[in-house]
């Protein structure tokens, strides 16, 4: 149990269309990551947010956006999917960016 | 940017046998945890551990930061040990954890 829980577990979207994934954390975490993971491969960073701000990003276009909330969750936004796009998504928390980073159970997308 | 390798890719145990994994890493880090992916996609963290040793029953790992490199032990392996076990690391600079690309072990009873 990390006390960081992902919505929705699985979904399915079509080419061009707009999803949005949810992420809540435990209370004190401020800290919050997005990554996406391939088949085969490793998480890779999308972005991190601070306390409500951006603070890094990695190699990821502006279609991906980002918020986070005061009561600890988050959201990812995707627009205009690619079929690239189709993915495990993951979010990790921790109570500062220095400490141990727990990751929710991900949310797998399918872009068809 | 920080560069992580995992060794072996693979690996394949009868259970009850120990094994090995390594992670080298290119530069200084802050953070290095240890996790195992289950089949269904979940992150379990194994081991907070930028420097030094640490043991939690059947698993240990090691991390020597001055050469850039950690370890994790699994002895007396069991079938629920199979998986993707990665390192992934977060330089002293940045804010993102740089993942390897893994070691799949598999476990046969």
């Amino acid at each position: 149990e990390t006390g960081v829980t992902q919505s929705p577990t699985h979904l399915i979207k079509t080419r061009g269309q707009q999803v949005t994934l949810r992420c809540s954390s435990q209370s004190g975490h401020n800290t919050v990551s997005w990554y996406q993971q391939a088949l085969g491969q490793g998480p890779q960073f999308i972005f991190q947010y601070y306390r409500e701000e951006e603070n890094g990003r990695g190699n990821f276009p502006p279609r991906f956006s980002g918020l986070q909330f005061p009561n600890y969750s988050s959201e990812l936004n995707v627009n205009a999917l690619e079929l690239d796009d189709s993915a495990l998504y993951l979010c990790a928390s921790s109570t500062d960016p220095r400490n141990t980073i727990y990751f929710g159970e991900g949310s797998w997308l399918t872009v068809v | 940017g920080i560069q992580v390798e995992q060794s072996p890719p693979d690996l394949i145990l009868q259970e009850g046998a120990n094994s090995t994994l390594r992670c080298n890493f290119s530069d200084s880090v802050n953070n290095l945890q240890w996790f195992h992916q289950n089949p269904w996609g979940q992150l379990i963290n194994l081991f907070y551990i930028p420097s030094g040793t640490k043991q939690n029953g059947r698993l240990s790992a090691t991390t020597v930061a001055t050469e850039r490199y950690s370890l994790l032990y699994i002895s007396s392996s069991q079938t629920t040990d199979s998986g993707v076990y990665f390192c992934a690391v977060k330089e002293t600079s940045g804010s993102r954890l740089t993942f390897g690309e893994g070691t799949q072990l598999t476990v046969n009873p």
